[in-house]
């Protein structure tokens, strides 16, 4: 199995507080990713990094923002929580000589409810 | 505009036989790459197969194939002999070249039953 953990595995909070979700990687892959996965959406992109310090925004972005100092880890901040929010967050990395057919390997999910 | 698409919401097979999952795709790039994933009930993604653009034969691996249409812009999974425990979530994705990096994205999904 990838070197992937994700946390916390569950949170909930409240409207309006800031969120921050942890992706720590023992792979030393360059890329990774944060999805939220919503019914009938299936998995949509928020924010990814090509390495440290590089990010930029997927199709979801707003009311996101990320971070990456190091490698090995990649934040997610909400910074003001709000209900439609409430998902289930994969963080993703995926790395190799050849990026355009090295598969993702998926963290096992953050449950993030916002009352 | 939806990148990927895929129409089957859910699907319904009986046990031991093919299902085929659609999948289409938009992009203006030559180089890309397909991938399908397998989410069951447990909920981790479960890389399944891959094709490249410029691979001119169907990717497979196992009981899964890939059929890939270029020029119709589809890469439909094929399982053949339908286990129980195909039973899940399963995902089309494309990966292209950004500004910057690579990025992938992914479909609604397709929700299939297996029936004993």
């Amino acid at each position: 199995d990838a070197g992937i953990t994700q946390s916390p595995r569950h949170k909930v909070t409240e409207t309006g507080t800031p969120v921050t979700l942890r992706c720590h990687q023992t792979e030393n892959h360059r890329y990774m990713y944060w999805y939220r996965q919503d019914p009938g959406h299936g998995l949509r992109l928020i924010h990814y990094s090509y390495g440290v310090k590089d990010t930029d925004k997927g199709e979801v972005s707003d009311g996101y923002s990320v971070s990456r100092s190091k490698t090995e880890d990649f934040l997610l901040t909400l910074e003001s929580a709000t209900s439609s929010q409430t998902s289930v967050y994969f963080c993703a990395i995926s790395g190799g000589t050849g990026p355009l057919n090295t598969e993702a390997f998926f963290g096992q999910g953050t449950r993030l409810t916002v009352v | 505009a939806q990148k990927i698409t895929q129409t089957q919401p859910g699907m319904f097979v009986q046990e031991k036989e093919a299902v085929t999952l659609d999948c289409t795709y938009d992009t203006s790039d030559q180089s890309y790459g397909l991938f399908w994933y397998k989410q069951p009930s447990s909920g981790e993604m479960i890389f399944l197969i891959y094709q490249g653009s410029y691979d001119e034969q169907n990717a497979t691996e196992g009981r899964y194939s890939l059929n890939f249409q270029k020029a119709r812009k589809s890469a439909n999974l094929v399982i053949s002999a339908s286990q129980l425990g195909d039973s899940a979530m399963y995902f089309c994705a494309m990966r292209e070249d950004y500004t910057g990096g690579f990025k992938t994205i992914f479909g609604a999904g397709t929700r299939l039953f297996v029936k004993a």
